[in-house]
């Protein structure tokens, strides 16, 4: 079966600060994984995909994420924090060899504070 | 190119009634999909529908049902309301089906709630 773990339900962090999200998963195949962000009271927006390849993905609004597959993580990362960057960000997966629904993390809220 | 739209935004219903959902999908995009958000558990996948068919299908009770129409446009149908419907209803559409590695695009959402 198909899972997504984020461990932590907030990350804080400084304005111009790095940031990291945590994303692992579990499928029984090989992964297509998304991350995605949601303002108050918006729709979830797509930052960015690993299909296959380079295991650093790079995506908008200066987010890139590294894909790991021996500890299964897909950790979403930010050189410089903003203000703007306080959101919620989901982490998703799909097994690519099974065709199946995407399937969403629980979530983690992010707060840079000024 | 315009995004996905869903209506109403905001929706007030008593339990026991039944309601409609609509959205439309970007142009183009022939697979869409209905997710469920609750603070309690988060985003749940509902259902696809792709070329009027639906493929795929979260584990919802048979209250729950959604159509789609020749030109892409999709309704989801929630009967015999109860309070746990309460949620804001997500839909998404992308270029393909599930099984690839498209990426979906949401609406902005419609907020149900139950009374």
């Amino acid at each position: 079966a198909q899972s997504v773990a984020q461990p932590e339900d907030q990350v804080n962090v400084a304005e111009g600060n790095p940031l990291t999200v945590k994303c692992t998963y579990s499928v029984s195949g090989n992964p297509y994984l998304f991350w995605y962000v949601q303002y108050p009271n918006r729709g979830l927006q797509f930052l960015l995909k690993y299909i296959t390849g380079d295991n650093l993905v790079k995506g908008s609004y200066g987010f890139e994420a590294e894909f790991n597959k021996s500890q299964t993580s897909f950790h979403l990362k930010k050189p410089s924090a903003l203000v703007s960057d306080s959101a919620l960000y989901f982490c998703a997966v799909r097994d690519r060899d099974s065709s199946y629904k995407l399937i969403f993390g629980s979530g983690t809220r992010l707060l840079v504070r000024p | 190119k315009a995004g996905v739209t869903q209506t109403p935004r905001y929706l007030i219903k008593t339990r026991g009634q039944q309601v409609t959902l609509s959205c439309s999908p970007i142009s183009g995009h022939r697979s869409v999909s209905w997710y469920q958000q609750t603070p309690g558990q988060g985003l749940q996948f509902l259902f696809e529908y792709f070329s009027e068919t639906q493929r795929n299908k979260g584990n919802f009770p048979g209250r729950f049902s959604g159509r789609q129409f020749s030109n892409s446009r999709s309704e989801m149908n929630v009967s015999t309301l109860e309070l746990g419907d309460s949620a804001l209803y997500l839909c998404a559409s992308s270029l393909q089906g599930q099984g690839t590695y498209n990426e979906q695009f949401f609406g902005p959402g419609t907020r149900l709630t139950v009374l």
